[in-house]
């Protein structure tokens, strides 16, 4: 069984502050690790995964996120918050043999101007 | 972007009547599933497929069907909606070649009056 859970489900920085929500996830087996965003009133878009080796991952719009096995989390940071950052964001846990993805309940995130 | 429509966008409908929402693909992908979008509940899986007619319950299932006659459409019915399935529905496809990334249609909100 796998599991996720996102600590906050309201995040608001400052336009350039650091951007860091949190993902920790439960699983058996070694993960595949997702982060998804969400814009308003459209679908979700994948901003990076974590499937095997470099356990540090890079994503589109200058997020990235760390896989650390000791801790079981997967923390979705960025250096400096842009407006356009403004969405909610879903951490997703699977593993290599198990095509469905168990989904976060997502966090909000606000910039302040 | 993947090529998924989800048909119709909008849809506003009555206690006990029937409604079927469609997802189409052009990407060929194996496997595709229909997720309800609800505040405080994220993302929960309510069919997936995995396979022309292979189908199967997720963890919301009851009052609705599916039906995979081909690869590139999934059907979901609600065979009488109540306002407890007013909803944003999305859809979505994976194939195992990109460790089951799941790439999401632009979602159908339904309202049940």
């Amino acid at each position: 069984a796998q599991s996720v859970t996102q600590l906050g489900s309201h995040v608001s920085v400052s336009e350039g502050a650091l951007v860091l929500l949190r993902c920790n996830y439960s699983s058996s087996v070694p993960p595949y690790l997702f982060w998804y965003v969400q814009y308003p009133n459209q679908g979700l878009q994948l901003l990076l995964k974590y499937t095997t080796g470099a356990t540090l991952v890079k994503g589109i719009n200058g997020f990235e996120a760390e896989f650390k096995k000791s801790e079981t989390s997967f923390h979705l940071t960025k250096p400096s918050a842009h407006m356009s950052d403004a969405a909610e964001y879903f951490c997703a846990v699977s593993t290599g043999s198990n095509y469905k993805l168990t989904f976060g309940k997502g966090t909000l995130l606000t910039v302040n101007p | 972007d993947a090529g998924i429509t989800q048909s119709p966008r909008h849809k506003v409908t009555e206690t006990g009547t029937p409604v079927t929402l469609r997802c189409h693909q052009t990407e060929n992908h194996r496997y595709m599933y229909w997720y309800r979008q609800d505040p405080g509940h994220g993302l929960r899986l309510i069919h997936y497929s995995y396979g022309v007619k292979d189908t199967d319950k997720g963890e919301v299932s009851d009052g609705y069907s599916v039906s995979r006659s081909k690869t590139e459409d999934f059907l979901l019915t609600l065979e009488s909606a109540t306002s407890s399935q007013t909803s944003v529905y999305f859809c979505a496809i994976s194939e195992w070649t990109s460790a089951f990334e799941q790439y999401f249609g632009p979602g159908t909100r339904l309202t049940v009056t």
